[in-house]
C-alpha cells in the first residue's frame, strides 16, 4: 500500500530533550515535506526536500532541523524542544514540487514538550 | 501563492448539497484551484482540482466563474461523514521549482441528523 509513515504518533518529551519524528514514504516520491497545525493558524510548513540532499526552509523553521539522506526518507529533528513546539505534525509526499493533487500525508505526530 | 479566502465555518444536515466558496483575488494565469479534506487527526486528502468552468468526480464538483477570481466547491448529498475541515489551495503546478502547498486554515463542516 502506498503511504507515508510517521513515528511515533504520540510523544511527551521535556524542554531541552533532543528529539527526531522519523518520516518514510514508500512511493519513491521526489518532494517531501513537513507540516505542523495549530488551533486557528491551519497547516505551516516547516521544511521541503525537492530531492536527496537538496532541503529548504518553509515557513516556520526555527528551531527544526531536518536532512534527506534516502529518497524514501525525511526526519525531523527538533534538537531543543521547547513548549511552543507542542503541536500536530504531518509529513506529507509527491511525485514532484508542484504537484498540488500528489500530495500524500502520513497519519501525524502530536508532539507535546513540557 | 494567491492568497485564499474561505468561511471559518459552515453547518449543514444529512442529505442536503453543501457549497463552499472560496475567494482568489489575485490568482495568476498559471494558478490551479486544488481542495483538500482533513478529518480530524488526519492529515488532508487531495479532493478535486480545476483551472476553470466545471470539473466532477466521484466524490465532488468545482466550480470556477470565468474571472476565476473565486471557485466553489460542492458536495452533493453530505452525510455524517464529511464532517471535516475542507482547504482551498491556489498556486502553480508541475513547474518544477518555487513553489510549495500553502494551507489556510480552512472550512470547517459540520453535518448534522
Amino acid at each position: 500500500e502506498a503511504q507515508v509513515t510517521q513515528n511515533p504518533r504520540y510523544l511527551i518529551t521535556v524542554t531541552g530533550k533532543k528529539l527526531t519524528v522519523t518520516c518514510s514514504q514508500n512511493m519513491n516520491h521526489e518532494y517531501m515535506s513537513w507540516y505542523r497545525q495549530d488551533p486557528g493558524l491551519g497547516l505551516r510548513q516547516i521544511y521541503y526536500s525537492m530531492n536527496v540532499e537538496v532541503t529548504d526552509k518553509g515557513d516556520v523553521p526555527e528551531g527544526y532541523k531536518v536532512s534527506r539522506k534516502e529518497k524514501r526518507n525525511f526526519p525531523l529533528i527538533l534538537e531543543s524542544p521547547s513548549p511552543n513546539q507542542t503541536s500536530l505534525y504531518f509529513c506529507a509526499s509527491s511525485p514532484g514540487l508542484g504537484w498540488q493533487d500528489g500530495y500524500t500525508f502520513g497519519s501525524g505526530t502530536r508532539l507535546t514538550v513540557v | 501563492l494567491a492568497k485564499t479566502t474561505q468561511p471559518i465555518s459552515m453547518d449543514s444536515y444529512e442529505g442536503q448539497e453543501v457549497n463552499i466558496t472560496c475567494s482568489h483575488n489575485n490568482i495568476a494565469t498559471n494558478d490551479y484551484i486544488t481542495w483538500y479534506q482533513q478529518f480530524p487527526s488526519q492529515g488532508p486528502r487531495f479532493i478535486i482540482q480545476g483551472y476553470k468552468t466545471k470539473v466532477t468526480n466521484e466524490v465532488a464538483s468545482l466550480f470556477i466563474p470565468a474571472d476565476r477570481k473565486s471557485s466553489t466547491l460542492s458536495l452533493p448529498r453530505v452525510s455524517l461523514s464529511d464532517t471535516a475541515v475542507y482547504y482551498c489551495l491556489v498556486g502553480p503546478i508541475l513547474t518544477g521549482g518555487g513553489n510549495k502547498l500553502t494551507f489556510g486554515t480552512g472550512t470547517q463542516l459540520k453535518v448534522e441528523l
